[in-house]
């Protein structure tokens, strides 16, 4: 597809248990960027990794969050030991070049994680 | 801390109505604000505004930053119910495009 493409959309799991949430970007845009969205607050940074450069890391909540980028595309984010506070929304970005000159970021439809 | 304050965090308004958003910013280092606009879940880029008093304009919305007092805002005028949204406010902290948001405007239109 032509856009950002995230899955899955909508993830039910129970506290205690591992997830994985998955990221296709745009093709060809070596930029890549994971933010958190929980219920009436605006996107919080996590991750993000530009071209083969090492990923900034800086606004990842615990060691319990990780991510990879394989191959400078697809990205993995993962969540360990899932806790009910880390329910929210997972949006996932790309860019064709650092997006701070730009500023434009694709984003996609994000996945909703829900930790009972 | 850079910080990005939005208000108000919510609207309602009327179609047909003019809507004014403020953004104001705390950045170690200012490259850039920018706005988006969230319907139901991916943010869509509206305007990218780097220099004070130059207004950017795209149809019915327009936004302005100002660098001395270090706030932004966009207008929506003749709001329209395809306006409803939540418009987020960012600021890159980095060179790379690390952004930090502003917690949004929920702006609801009515018929």
């Amino acid at each position: 597809g032509a856009g950002v493409s995230q899955s899955p959309s909508n993830k039910v799991t129970e506290k205690g248990k591992d997830v994985e949430l998955r990221c296709d970007p745009i093709s060809g845009h070596t930029a890549l960027y994971w933010y958190r969205q929980s219920l009436g607050q605006g996107l919080e940074f996590l991750i993000y990794f530009q071209g083969n450069s090492a990923p900034d890391k800086s606004g990842l909540p615990s060691d319990r969050f990780s991510a990879e980028r394989t191959g400078g595309s697809v990205s993995t984010l993962t969540i360990q030991r899932t806790q009910q506070e880390d329910s929210a929304v997972y949006l996932c970005a790309s860019s064709p070049r650092a997006g701070g000159y730009t500023g434009e970021l694709f984003f996609g439809e994000g996945s909703r994680l829900t930790v009972l | 801390e850079d910080k990005v304050v939005q208000s108000p965090l919510s609207l309602v308004v009327h179609e047909g109505d003019t809507v004014t958003l403020n953004c104001s910013y705390e950045v170690t280092n200012f490259r850039s604000l920018l706005w988006y606009k969230q319907e139901k879940k991916a943010p869509t880029f509206l305007f990218m505004l780097t220099s004070s008093g130059i207004e950017k304009k795209s149809g019915r919305l327009s936004s302005i930053l100002d660098k001395k007092e270090l706030f932004s805002i966009l207008n929506i005028t003749a709001t329209q119910t395809g306006d409803s949204a939540i418009y987020l406010c960012a600021v890159p902290t980095d060179s790379w495009g690390k952004l930090q948001f502003g917690a949004g405007t929920q702006v609801v239109v009515t018929p």
